[in-house]
């Protein structure tokens, strides 16, 4: 089967613009999930969606959002964008057994100037 | 909340040598604990997990950890390292409590395995 694919793999926009970032999980994976991974915080959870549902959140402000499609590719939108959110933002999909391992994508990296 | 810690931000071995990378957490119910590891430029790899059951796991790539409940810990080991396996490794714990798939990270070990 092939992996999750996250797109664009690299952004670079400026303050204040929003991003939207893609997300397609691995065939038959119905969950997935976002984090953000940067060196000053680690890796952080932003959300899960499952079945075009978010089923549980992180701790970020509300200018970070998602939704996911009915063929459970999920896409995340960041909108006035500001320096700090400088990151790469991982993607991870799992099946829909509740205690199934998350498969990560190779991340897209987002550099705000 | 839950937590997790990697005491060692480095862990330095030879080849051949066993490697140990340490893991204690802190969570409210019952934890299930993941290990990953993350090569330069790339997403996290999935290494193992404990959810219940053995408390000794084996995962992928030789790689083991043994849950222990009193002492909170889930060190990650491997008894005869490779130059490959240096990379970032992370611990990660979720709960029923909070939601399976919300995973909360330590901040990383780096092993460096030398020739």
């Amino acid at each position: 089967k092939a992996g999750v694919t996250q797109t664009p793999r690299y952004l670079i926009k400026t303050r204040g613009q929003q991003v939207t970032l893609s997300c397609s999980p691995i065939s038959g994976h119905r969950s997935v999930s976002w984090y953000q991974q940067t060196p000053g915080q680690g890796l952080q959870f932003l959300f899960e969606y499952f079945s075009e549902t978010q089923r549980n959140k992180g701790n970020f402000p509300g200018r970070f959002s998602g939704r996911q499609f009915s063929n459970s590719r999920s896409e995340m939108n960041v909108s006035t964008l500001e320096l700090g959110d400088s990151a790469l933002y991982l993607c991870a999909s799992s099946p829909s057994e509740t205690r199934a391992s998350q498969y990560f994508g190779p991340g897209t990296r987002l550099l705000v100037l | 909340a839950q937590s997790v810690a990697q005491p060692e931000d480095q862990v330095n071995v030879a080849e051949g040598n066993p490697l140990t990378v340490k893991c204690t957490y802190s969570v409210s119910g019952n934890p299930y604990l993941f290990w990953y590891v993350q090569y330069p430029n790339r997403g996290l790899q999935f290494l193992l997990k404990y959810i219940t059951g053995d408390n000794l796991v084996k995962g992928s790539y030789g790689f083991e950890a043994e849950f222990n409940k009193s002492q909170t810990s889930f060190h990650l080991k491997k008894p005869s390292a490779l130059v490959s396996d240096s990379a970032l490794y992370f611990c990660a714990v979720s709960s029923m409590n909070t939601g399976f798939q919300k995973l909360v990270f330590g901040t990383g070990t780096r092993l460096l395995v030398s020739p």
